[in-house]
C-alpha cells in the first residue's frame, strides 16, 4: 500500500511569516495530490489541489508544488495569518480505471503566533 | 443547500449498547466513506461504498457494519459498543470522476 509521510508534524510560526508542509508518498502511480485543512472541532475541506501533469498550482495565499520524480508535493502558505492555524493534511490519490485510494497523512498542526 | 449530513453531532452510551450513526449527502455523489479520527490525528477509512448494494472494508480494521441501500445513505452501525470504539466518525462523499471529498461534520462517540 502507499506509505505518507507529512513533515513536520508540528509547525509554529510568526504571523505574516511563510509555512511550508511536505508531504512524501511511495506509489509512483500516484497521480492527484490535495491537501485538506481541519480547524479545531470542524469538518477537514480541500484548500488546493494538483494533478500529475502540474508542477505548481496557486490560489491567493496557498500554492502547491510536486516533485513527481522524488515523489513529494508541498503546501506552502504566505503571509499566514490567524485563520490559518489548523491541522493539515495531504492525501495522495491513485486513480487508474479499476483502481482508486486514498491515503491521508498524519497531519501538520500549524499553530499561527499573533 | 447539497451537504453531507451527520447525526448525531455527540453520542454518550454505555457498553454493549447498539448504535446506529447516521450519515447523508443530497449532492448525488456515488461514492461515500466513513473515516475514524481521534483529535487532530490521522484519519483512518474503515468502510467505503462505490454505490448503491456496494460496501467494502477500509484499511482500518473495525467492528462496525455499515449499508448502502439508497444512494444518499450511508449508515454505520456497531452491534456492541465498547470504550475502544471512543473517537469520532466522520462521513464524507465524492462524486463518481472525482477524487474530491466533501466532508460531514462528524459523530463524536462516547463509550462508557
Amino acid at each position: 500500500g502507499e506509505n505518507v509521510e507529512q513533515h513536520p508534524s508540528t509547525l509554529s510560526v510568526q504571523e505574516g511569516d511563510s509555512a511550508v508542509i511536505k508531504c512524501t508518498y511511495s506509489d509512483s502511480a500516484s497521480n492527484y495530490f490535495p491537501w485538506y485543512k481541519q480547524e479545531l472541532g470542524k469538518r477537514p475541506q480541500l484548500i488546493i489541489d494538483i494533478r500529475s501533469n502540474v508542477g505548481e498550482k496557486k490560489d491567493q495565499r496557498i500554492a502547491v508544488t510536486l516533485n513527481k520524480t522524488a515523489k513529494h508535493f508541498s503546501l506552502h502558505i504566505t503571509e499566514t495569518q490567524p485563520e490559518d492555524s489548523a491541522v493539515y493534511f495531504c492525501a495522495p490519490f491513485i486513480s487508474n480505471f479499476g483502481n482508486e485510494k486514498l491515503t491521508f497523512g498524519t497531519g501538520t498542526r500549524l499553530t499561527i503566533i499573533p | 443547500e447539497a451537504d453531507i449530513y451527520q447525526t448525531p453531532r455527540y453520542l454518550v452510551i454505555g457498553t454493549g449498547k447498539k448504535i446506529t450513526l447516521e450519515c447523508s449527502q443530497t449532492m448525488g455523489h456515488d461514492k461515500m466513506y466513513w473515516y475514524q479520527q481521534d483529535p487532530g490525528m490521522e484519519l483512518h477509512l474503515i468502510h467505503y461504498s462505490y454505490g448503491v448494494n456496494s460496501t467494502e472494508k477500509g484499511d482500518l480494521s473495525s467492528e462496525s457494519t455499515v449499508s448502502r441501500i439508497r444512494t444518499e445513505h450511508f449508515p454505520l452501525t456497531l452491534e456492541s459498543a465498547r470504550p475502544s470504539h471512543t473517537s469520532q466518525y466522520l462521513c464524507a462523499s465524492s462524486e463518481g470522476t472525482n477524487e474530491k471529498l466533501f466532508f460531514g461534520s462528524g459523530t463524536q462517540l462516547s463509550v462508557l
